[in-house]
């Protein structure tokens, strides 16, 4: 089984600076993904950035880095120079290759808010 | 421009009616997914289908039904047999179910029982 945990529901950033979004992860397999993903207040899901099992570099996409650390189960978002329109929910998923081949599992969601 | 489209955006359903929520998508991906969320919750996974004619139960998949009958359509039938259908439902595809395969997501559809 696969299991996502996000201890956030929620955080607040003032503008400009960088914020941490905390998420920890469980799985049986060996070889994994894992994504986080923007959701504004009209629901669409925006692709952020992806993190592999196996990947020795932590992964960067602008002003989103992805702190993996694989020992500790983790992969943490980090947003740099916060924007207003960076107010929304954030979802940590992760996508096994072999036992789960195909079926994402969403963590809870943290809703950041960017203060002026 | 590839994408998925959802259809409609806005549903309401009388208590005891069936209804067929609409997924479309042209990115030619095979793996298609349907999720439930709820207000300030996660996606949970309702069904999903990585081969035409061939679909899989996810976490919640009671009171709910599929086919996949071509590769770029993905149809989610809510039946009066779900006892709390009033929710955000998000359809999702991949190209392949290899785990860097991002998902692509519709803008959703909002379903509400009267």
């Amino acid at each position: 089984a696969q299991k996502i945990t996000q201890t956030q529901p929620g955080m607040f950033v003032q503008e400009k600076e960088a914020v941490t979004l905390d998420c920890t992860y469980d799985t049986s397999d060996p070889s994994y993904g894992l994504f986080w993903y923007k959701q504004p207040s009209s629901g669409e899901m925006i692709f952020l950035i992806y993190q592999g099992s196996y990947d020795q570099q932590n992964a960067t996409e602008g002003r989103y880095s992805l702190n993996f650390q694989k020992a500790r189960k983790s992969a943490n978002l980090v947003i740099s120079a916060s924007q207003l329109g960076d107010s929304a929910m954030y979802f940590c998923a992760m996508r096994g290759f072999n036992t789960n081949a195909g079926k994402s599992t969403f963590g809870d969601g943290t809703t950041l808010t960017v203060k002026p | 421009d590839g994408g998925i489209t959802q259809s409609p955006k806005y549903l309401f359903r009388k208590e005891g009616q069936n209804v067929t929520l609409s997924c479309e998508q042209n990115l030619n991906h095979d793996a298609m997914y349907w999720y439930r969320q709820d207000p300030g919750q996660g996606l949970r996974l309702i069904y999903y289908s990585q081969i035409v004619n061939d679909f899989q139960k996810g976490d919640i998949a009671e009171g709910y039904s599929v086919s996949r009958e071509k590769k770029e359509s993905f149809p989610l039938t809510v039946t009066s047999a779900q006892k709390n259908p009033t929710a955000f439902y998000l359809c999702a595809s991949t190209a392949g179910t290899t785990s860097q395969n991002e998902q692509f997501f519709g803008p959703g559809t909002r379903l509400t029982v009267l």
